[in-house]
């Protein structure tokens, strides 16, 4: 069974810093992609970055990066120069061939404040 | 703009009422799924489908119906609600060229209170 575990349940940074927000992963699959989302408090699920299994390079999207150890199986989010508007729970999920009903499987989440 | 739009954003019902929520996508995606967010539960799905006139349960379906009868659309019904379907909920979807590495992009959520 995949599980996700996202071991940080708050973390502050100041604006302009940069900061690492934990995922870790466990699955049978061999092919599975890894997603991370945001959560702000008006409640919409907003992609941001996406990492494939077979993927070589760390994926980036602007002031976000994936570091990606698959030996480790992590997947942790970085977002450089943080923002106030970065304020949001932040969620890790996993999406592979075993998952029931193609669904994403979620951690439990990561509230980031960012303070001025 | 490619987007997942739902409506409607916030709905307060009484229990028994039937309601359905729509969901509708503009991105030509195969795949759209429904799934609701409780806390200390994360994020469950509900259904989901394939393509038009496939649908099939997820892990939470008691309660609820769904229909694909387009490609864009893929709508929830509540029968009968009833105060534990209180929740978030999320429509989503995805191309299906690789399952398991396709993104799936989510709607705004719709906030149900059920009285």
């Amino acid at each position: 069974a995949q599980k996700i575990t996202q071991t940080q349940p708050g973390m502050f940074v100041q604006e302009k810093e940069a900061v690492t927000l934990d995922c870790t992963y466990d699955t049978s699959d061999q092919s599975y992609g890894l997603f991370w989302y945001k959560q702000p408090s008006s409640g919409e699920m907003i992609f941001l970055i996406y990492q494939g299994s077979y993927d070589e390079q760390n994926a980036t999207e602007g002031r976000y990066s994936l570091n990606f150890q698959k030996a480790r199986k992590s997947a942790n989010l970085v977002i450089s120069a943080s923002q106030l508007g970065d304020s949001a729970m932040y969620f890790c999920a996993m999406r592979g061939n075993s998952n029931s009903g193609y669904a994403l499987n979620f951690g439990k989440g990561t509230s980031l404040l960012v303070t001025p | 703009e490619a987007q997942v739009t739902q409506n409607p954003r916030y709905l307060i019902t009484v229990t028994g009422k039937k309601l359905t929520v729509t969901c509708s996508q503009n991105m030509n995606h195969e795949y759209m799924s429904w799934y609701r967010q409780d806390p200390g539960l994360g994020l469950r799905q509900i259904y989901y489908s394939m393509n038009v006139e496939v649908t099939d349960k997820g892990d939470v379906p008691e309660g609820y119906k769904v229909s694909r009868k387009e490609k864009r659309n893929f709508p929830l019904i509540l029968e009968s609600p009833s105060p534990n379907q209180t929740s978030l909920y999320f429509c989503a979807s995805s191309l299906l060229r690789g399952a398991s590495t396709d993104t799936q992009y989510f709607g705004p959520g719709t906030r149900l209170t059920v009285l």
